[in-house]
């Protein structure tokens, strides 16, 4: 079955330095890969996406996450993490359930910075 | 840019209570979505819909229930609210395509059941 893992639920970061969220998926063909950010009493918001070609995707924000198809990992950086980084982020993984879109979602973690 | 928008913010309703959470979409999406977000638990699937009137139960519709009588509406209905059901609820709409389903969410209901 499908799954997503983000092993870290909570990680504290001084502001300016990087920044790594780690994401394993379990998924039997090349799956569609996303990172969402959710902002304190807010909705998601997508940072980037994977769908195929150039592995290293950017996103909005600084934002950037590489596809590594032999650790079936999706991990989040940003150089130099800002204060109003601080927030929850989800791993997302798509590409089954045809045309109906379904996602499956990491439990996020939780990003703290420090200033 | 896509636009979900949700009812409430916030709503508080005491145990028994039928709640309606109503969510639009206005970029004429197919499918929509309902999770709940626990802390720690994530987001997990309620219903969700691919067609005005089609529904389909996620990974946790006991005690829920949905209608979608307009493409542009879903509502989530919780026929006798329980503490339990005491959440963040979002909304999320998204193309009916193969290759591609970014779904773009709502602001979030946080529902406080008495």
């Amino acid at each position: 079955a499908q799954s997503v893992t983000q092993p870290d639920i909570h990680i504290t970061v001084s502001e300016g330095a990087s920044l790594e969220l780690r994401c394993n998926y379990s998924y039997g063909a090349t799956p569609y890969l996303f990172w969402y950010v959710q902002s304190p009493g807010q909705g998601l918001q997508l940072l980037l996406k994977y769908f195929s070609g150039d592995t290293l995707v950017q996103g909005i924000k600084g934002f950037e996450a590489e596809f590594k198809r032999s650790q079936s990992s999706f991990n989040l950086r940003k150089p130099s993490v800002h204060w109003s980084d601080a927030a929850e982020y989800f791993c997302a993984v798509g590409g089954y359930g045809g045309s109906q879109g379904n996602l499956i979602f990491g439990k996020g973690t939780k990003l703290s910075v420090k200033p | 840019d896509v636009k979900v928008t949700q009812s409430s913010r916030y709503l508080v309703k005491r145990t028994g209570e039928k709640v309606f959470l109503e969510c639009v979409q206005d970029m004429d999406h197919e499918n929509m979505f309902w999770y709940r977000q626990d802390p720690g638990l994530g987001l997990r699937l309620i219903y969700f819909s691919y067609d005005v009137k089609m529904k389909e139960k996620g990974d946790i519709p006991e005690g829920y229930s949905v209608s979608r009588e307009k493409k542009e509406r879903f509502s989530l209905i919780l026929e006798s609210a329980s503490t339990n059901q005491t959440s963040m609820y979002l909304c999320a709409s998204s193309l009916a395509s193969l290759d591609y389903n970014e779904q773009f969410f709502g602001p979030g209901t946080r529902l406080t059941v008495l």
